[in-house]
């Protein structure tokens, strides 16, 4: 069975460091996720990614963050200059064509910011 | 802005009981309700999808019913098994207007069924 793979699985940085977290969403989906989830809280919604652009981001998504998928096959997520705050579970999730589709969701990247 | 709540926090159950983890929420131009289930440290794994215009969907020994007009969702478990102590949670899409499809979370229901 086809499913979403996110790496690393953890990946501890420096605050101030640049980091990029990786996803490779299921071949025959189109809209693409990613969400956060701090320990103990709610999962969050970020931003949605559409036909090779952003379709909507949260609050939360500011001029820190960026997505791409430039190849056709990764979507990556680059935070550019980490705070301690950032510190979060990261999940990637794809569906395909109609929003009646189910959201799939990677198994998530562990971001720590020391 | 959409808010999903879910009740209770957690819940201790003995193997073999039925039990019910309800969602509730604001939205009133829901699209969907998945149900997720999630393990400690692991990602979401989608348990039922129900559409807005759906009363209810089946999996297995999983039922999750969708009543739009008083804003609620239920997840009823029967038999319960060890194997089934995780977290749950439901989420709701609004594919109205601008909205891609985003999913807004509840906080989940710690479930622990004990032999």
């Amino acid at each position: 069975e086809p499913e979403v793979t996110q790496t690393p699985s953890h990946q501890v940085t420096q605050m101030g460091q640049e980091v990029i977290l990786r996803c490779v969403p299921i071949s025959n989906h189109l809209y693409f996720y990613w969400y956060r989830q701090i320990l103990g809280q709610k999962v969050e919604f970020l931003v949605s990614f559409y036909n090779n652009e952003i379709s909507e981001k949260s609050e939360i998504f500011d001029d820190q963050f960026s997505v791409e998928r430039p190849d056709g096959s990764n979507f990556t997520l680059k935070i550019r200059s980490t705070k301690l705050e950032d510190s979060a579970m990261y999940f990637c999730a794809g569906r395909r064509g109609t929003a009646k589709n189910i959201q799939y969701f990677g198994a998530g990247t562990r971001l720590s910011v020391l | 802005k959409q808010e999903v709540t879910q009740i209770p926090a957690a819940l201790s159950v003995p193997e073999g009981e039925n039990l019910v983890l309800n969602c509730s929420f604001t939205d009133s131009a829901i699209y969907n309700l998945q149900w997720f289930r999630q393990d400690p440290g692991k990602g979401l794994t989608s348990l039922l999808l129900i559409q807005s215009s759906q009363r209810e969907q089946t999996s297995g020994r999983l039922n999750a019913s969708l009543d739009k007009s008083s804003g609620r969702s239920t997840l009823y478990i029967a038999a319960s098994q060890p194997g089934d102590s995780a977290t749950y949670l439901c989420a709701e899409s609004n594919a109205g207007g601008t909205s891609y499809g985003k999913l807004t979370f509840g906080q989940g229901t710690i479930l622990t069924v004990h032999p």
